[in-house]
């Protein structure tokens, strides 16, 4: 079974300062991977997978098979990136996406 | 835009009562999914179905089931509700992927408290 660990539940940055969501993963073969994004009193949405390769809000992650991580990043937080961050893999059939325990980031002024 | 509807914001039911949360997606997608939403312990997969009358159990069935009669609504029914039912249920749809992965999307989610 495939397994996605995101060590921080809570993650503090001050405004503009760079930011890093980690997110480890355990699978085998190619896995596919998403970040999702919940903001406060909107629904999970996705923010980025990385078959893409794009930047969204600002936000990138690399796929490291060697690490088997899917770290998310931004260069200058911003207060509107204050929200829940899942990391999800996708397996299994079906489309089935494992999430992640999340990452709450709080930006602070 | 995809829209995936959950009947209930808020719903409050009893123990031993049978629950039904309703999900409906406007865009024909294959895929539907149930989820539960507890702090700390992220999105579990409760029940998906990929076809209409077909359903495949997720990580944790157990007290659940699901109801797919046609192809834009999904059902999950608590048989006999319990308190450590207590959560946020989410719903979520896709298309079918054909061996490449289809970003979910998800309803606004029903939070349900069982006294």
């Amino acid at each position: 079974a495939q397994r996605v660990t995101q060590p921080e539940k809570l993650l503090s940055v001050f405004k503009g300062a760079p930011v890093e969501l980690k997110c480890n993963y355990s699978y085998s073969g190619s896995p596919e991977l998403f970040w999702y994004v919940q903001y406060s009193r909107q629904r999970l949405q996705l923010l980025l997978r990385h078959i893409s390769r794009e930047s969204i809000k600002g936000f990138t992650a690399d796929l490291n098979k060697g690490e088997t991580s899917f770290h998310l990043k931004k260069p200058f937080a911003q207060e509107e990136d204050s929200a829940m961050y899942y990391c999800a893999p996708l397996g299994g059939g079906g489309n089935k996406l494992t999430f992640g325990t999340g990452t709450q980031l709080k930006v602070e002024l | 835009d995809v829209k995936v509807t959950q009947s209930s914001r808020y719903l409050v039911k009893r123990t031993g009562e049978k629950v039904f949360l309703e999900c409906v997606q406007d865009m024909d997608h294959e895929n539907m999914f149930w989820y539960r939403q507890d702090p700390g312990l992220g999105l579990r997969l409760i029940y998906f179905s990929y076809d209409v009358k077909m359903k495949e159990k997720g990580d944790i069935p157990e007290g659940y089931s699901v109801s797919r009669e046609k192809k834009e609504r999904f059902s999950l029914i608590l048989e006999s509700a319990s308190t450590n039912q207590t959560s946020m249920y989410l719903c979520a749809s896709s298309f079918f992927g054909q061996g490449k992965g289809q970003p979910q999307h998800f309803g606004d989610g029903t939070r349900l408290s069982i006294l």
